[in-house]
């Protein structure tokens, strides 16, 4: 079954504890992405890949790295979280944004809780 | 610079009458836009996407959305509300022209009343 698949699904951690959020997708997409989902705020985007070892800044970087080793798989790593960091997460891929009406698709989502 | 907006942050409708979900947006070209729908407590689903070949776009469980480029607006519908309808709603744009990048309205939370 064509997916992404994002683990944990719930996560609660202290302060400064670092901890890698994971997401794969078996779809051969090109671009992956993440999102953070906040009330009132809506979907804000964290980082993007366009393809393996190619990543950039989305709207709201800061406090989160990311890495693009494998066509497949795109991590989230939280260094030192902090409660500002609550919230929940959402990994994306498509199959690449060259292509006209190529669609987004989303995880199941990470609910963190930074204590 | 690209934007989409959803005219509506909420809306409540009763089971078995028409749901209409507005978004427009603002491109300087014509864009990729989709529909997506989100359950509590799980991920962004697809409900449609505009392809270019008809302005009236079917999607998944019923729903409906029109390309008006006129107005750039691409509304969602469905003639007849279901409570598993209830949900909020996405309305989202790819701008392939400016720097290939998705852009999400804010969502409209719909509320179905027995």
């Amino acid at each position: 079954e064509a997916q992404v698949t994002q683990n944990p699904r719930y996560l609660i951690t202290v302060t400064g504890k670092k901890l890698t959020v994971t997401c794969s997708q078996n779809m051969n997409h090109e671009y992956m992405s993440w999102y953070r989902q906040d009330p009132g705020l809506g979907l804000r985007q964290i980082y993007y890949s366009m393809n393996v070892e190619v990543t950039d800044k989305g709207d709201v970087p800061e406090g989160y790295k990311v890495s693009r080793k494998e066509k497949r798989n795109f991590p989230l790593i939280l260094e030192s979280p902090s409660p500002n960091q609550t919230s929940l997460y959402f990994c994306a891929s498509s199959l690449s944004t060259a292509y006209y009406n190529s669609p987004l698709h989303f995880g199941n989502g990470t609910r963190l809780t930074v204590t | 610079a690209q934007s989409v907006t959803q005219l509506d942050s909420h809306v409540s409708v009763s089971e078995g009458t028409p749901v209409l979900l507005r978004c427009n947006y603002s491109s300087s070209y014509s864009p990729s836009l989709f529909w997506y729908v989100q359950h509590p407590n799980k991920g962004l689903q697809l409900l449609l996407k505009y392809t270019s070949a008809a302005t009236l776009v079917k999607g998944i469980n019923g729903f409906e959305a029109e390309f008006k480029k006129s107005e750039t607006s691409f509304h969602l519908t469905k003639p007849s509300a279901h409570m598993s309808d209830a949900a909020e709603y996405f309305c989202v744009v790819l701008a392939i022209y400016n720097f290939n990048k998705f852009y999400f309205g804010s969502g409209t939370k719909l509320n179905v009343k027995p």
